[in-house]
């Protein structure tokens, strides 16, 4: 399949920094690109869609102007975690959609590890 | 929007048997089921995957059910071995320019020896 990386794996930063992710797709071009958050024990939920060249979708509950996305290139998505607090800690993953039109398929990247302090 | 339901939440099976685990959709017009597996710490592996034209695929010792009509699809797993312990995620696709994916709750699946 194909393969997205995401970096850093993990950060540990203090409480009100703020901290960058990237998601890359590294063989292919992805105009379309997702961000979760997992939650120990629990699902992937969806924070918001990442379209190249466009501003993002968030979903409901997720706030925009704390959870910066920006996809700049085919291949390069960030999420940058504004004023970050204890609570925002959390699994981040990425995720790239890849295939023709209505014959799509995901794959994530191996996630980031955020702990705030 | 869609909702995703998935039992059971958790699996135990001794290695060689078969593993089940179903999910629901609430989307008729959802049109693309794929399974992801996921092992502590790491990211979700699609692990097969289904398009409504489709009633039932096969990838080895995996397979995949969909009843369009009953809006469910299942993950078959025959002869479980320890490697195949993981949390398995269902989702659902709806279809359209602004498609995403909705994940069920998750199966933790335990193969014991």
């Amino acid at each position: 399949g194909a393969v997205v990386s995401q970096h850093p794996s993990w950060v540990i930063c203090k409480s009100g920094t703020s901290v960058k992710i990237e998601c890359r797709s590294l063989d292919f071009q992805a105009t379309t690109m997702f961000w979760y958050r997992q939650f120990p024990k629990q699902s992937l939920m969806l924070m918001a869609t990442s379209n190249e060249g466009s501003k993002a979708t968030y979903e409901q509950g997720v706030e925009k102007d704390k959870f910066l996305i920006n996809h700049a290139s085919l291949t390069l998505s960030t999420l940058t975690v504004t004023s970050a607090h204890p609570e925002d800690s959390s699994f981040y993953i990425c995720s790239a959609r890849v295939g023709l039109a209505g014959q799509e398929t995901q794959y994530f990247g191996p996630g980031t590890r955020l702990l705030v302090l | 929007g869609e909702n995703v339901e998935q039992h059971p939440s958790t699996l135990s099976v001794q290695e060689g048997d078969s593993a089940v685990i179903k999910c629901t959709y609430s989307d008729s017009a959802s049109n693309y089921f794929p399974w992801y597996k996921q092992e502590l710490g790491k990211r979700p592996q699609l692990i097969i995957d289904i398009r409504s034209n489709v009633g039932e695929k096969k990838d080895q010792r995996i397979a995949v059910t969909l009843n369009k009509t009953a809006k469910h699809f299942s993950l078959h797993i025959t002869e479980t071995q320890p490697e195949d312990s993981a949390v398995y995620f269902c989702a659902s696709r709806n279809t359209g320019t602004a498609s995403k994916l909705t994940f069920g709750t998750g199966t933790r699946l335990q193969v014991t020896l």
